[in-house]
């Protein structure tokens, strides 16, 4: 079955400070993974994904992701975190092969201290 | 360009009622999927909707049901409420294969008393 974990509820950085949000996975098949984000009161935001190809993800709003199949991980980082990043993040796997669902982890609240 | 539009934006029903959420997806997009956000949970997937019929189901009971309309705009019924189905529901709306990635909308929050 597929799944996502991510480890930590809560992550605090500082404005500035490269950040890192830790994303492990557990997949039949080849592994689809999603970074989503989203504030209060509002739907999710798509950050990027790695279906295939390049291991170093890049995405929007300057994050990006590495994907290390030897681990299963998927952690989403910035190099220099702005308090506007506040939010909580998710990540996802696509369902089984073939599937067009993802199934999402519990999601993390990042928090950057000005 | 419109993104999604769900509507309304925030219902109060009391248990054992009926309850009808609707979207509208993001021009250009034919499929429209449902999440269900339980307070300090990850969207947990509903059903599916392409060319006007349930393509794939989560795991959830037939109290949920939903219908896509010839213009790809969508319902989600939700009969009998039960005080756990209080949630924010997600609708999200993709260009056939979830791989090109989804557009949300900013969700109906729902609360059964």
């Amino acid at each position: 079955a597929q799944s996502v974990a991510q480890p930590e509820d809560q992550v605090n950085v500082a404005e500035g400070n490269p950040l890192t949000v830790k994303c492990t996975y557990s997949v039949s098949g080849n592994p689809y993974l999603f970074w989503y984000v989203q504030y209060p009161n509002r739907g999710l935001q798509f950050l990027l994904k790695y279906i295939t190809g390049d291991n170093l993800v890049k995405g929007s709003y300057g994050f990006e992701a590495e994907f290390n199949k030897s681990q299963t991980s998927f952690h989403l980082k910035k190099p220099s975190a702005l308090v506007s990043d506040s939010a909580l993040y998710f990540c996802a796997v696509r369902g089984l092969t073939g599937a067009n669902n993802l199934f999402f982890g519990t999601g993390t609240r990042l928090t950057v201290i000005p | 360009d419109a993104g999604v539009t769900q509507s309304p934006t925030h219902l109060i029903k009391t248990r054992g009622q009926q309850v009808t959420l609707r979207c509208s997806p993001k021009s250009g997009h034919d499929t429209v999927s449902w999440y269900q956000q339980a307070l300090g949970q990850g969207p947990q997937f509903i059903f599916q909707y392409y060319e006007e019929e349930e393509r794939q189901r989560g795991n959830f009971p037939d109290r949920f049901s939903g219908h896509q309309f010839p213009n790809y705009s969508s319902e989600l019924n939700v009969n009998a409420l039960l005080l756990g189905d209080s949630a924010l529901y997600l609708c999200a709306s993709s260009p056939r294969t979830v791989l090109y990635g989804y557009t949300f909308g900013s969700g109906t929050r729902l609360t059964v008393v």
